[in-house]
């Protein structure tokens, strides 16, 4: 099955500067990537995501890019802000009806004001 | 647009006992599937639910177990449980097989 890995495991910066966070899946026919918030109390929320037909994808301060050849894919944040910390999930999977993500175990971003 | 429901937020189970879980989608939602996330295993999958019809199965034992209804709400039931049943179990649902999924606040369940 699939497994994905996620580094580092915990994330200091400073507010402004930017956060880079990597992770590495294992099954080739993944297809979906998406990553998720987690605040305290709260289930995990979905901030962008990526398909396998598309490199790059970028949301305001927030892009992902996808490397399908040697498997990672990585959440790039850029002028981090206080409220961007948080713990941070990436998946790897598929959508419709095999429906399945495999989940990294997390990074817990701190964003120093 | 209310966002996914799960109810209740907080529960307490004896060993032993049996415990259902309930989960209300984004409305016009149609696919369902539940996760148990826990400190040590992170976010695991256990079912996944489209149209009433169970698509997809994690490597849960079965004990656990859903279902889904005609309205796309959805259930699932834990029986006989255990200490290591702890956990946060989330819900999530979708719109259609190409959407991304939608996550509730969860259930946190403790067995005592």
């Amino acid at each position: 099955g699939e497994n994905v890995e996620q580094h580092p495991s915990t994330l200091s910066v400073q507010e402004g500067d930017s956060a880079v966070i990597k992770c590495t899946y294992s099954d080739s026919a993944s297809n979906y990537f998406p990553w998720y918030k987690q605040e305290l109390g709260k289930g995990p929320q979905l901030i962008i995501d990526i398909r396998s037909n598309v490199g790059e994808k970028k949301d305001q301060r927030i892009a992902v890019t996808l490397n399908k050849t040697a498997k990672h894919f990585s959440l790039h944040i850029t002028e981090t802000q206080p409220e961007d910390s948080a713990v941070y999930f990436c998946a790897a999977g598929f959508t419709g009806a095999n429906s399945k993500l495999t989940f990294g175990k997390g990074i817990t971003l701190s964003v120093r004001p | 647009k209310a966002g996914v429901t799960q109810t209740p937020r907080y529960l307490i189970k004896t060993r032993g006992q049996q415990v259902t879980l309930s989960c209300s989608p984004i409305s016009g939602h149609r696919s369902v599937s539940w996760y148990q996330q826990t400190p040590g295993q992170g976010l695991q999958f256990l079912f996944e639910y489209f149209s009433e019809t169970q698509r997809n199965k994690g490597n849960f034992p079965g004990r656990f177990s859903g279902r889904q209804f005609s309205n796309s709400r959805s259930e699932m039931n834990v029986s006989t449980l255990e200490l290591g049943d702890s956990a946060l179990y989330l819900c999530a649902s979708s719109l259609d097989d190409s959407a991304p999924l939608h996550f509730g606040n969860g259930t946190r369940l403790t067995v005592t």
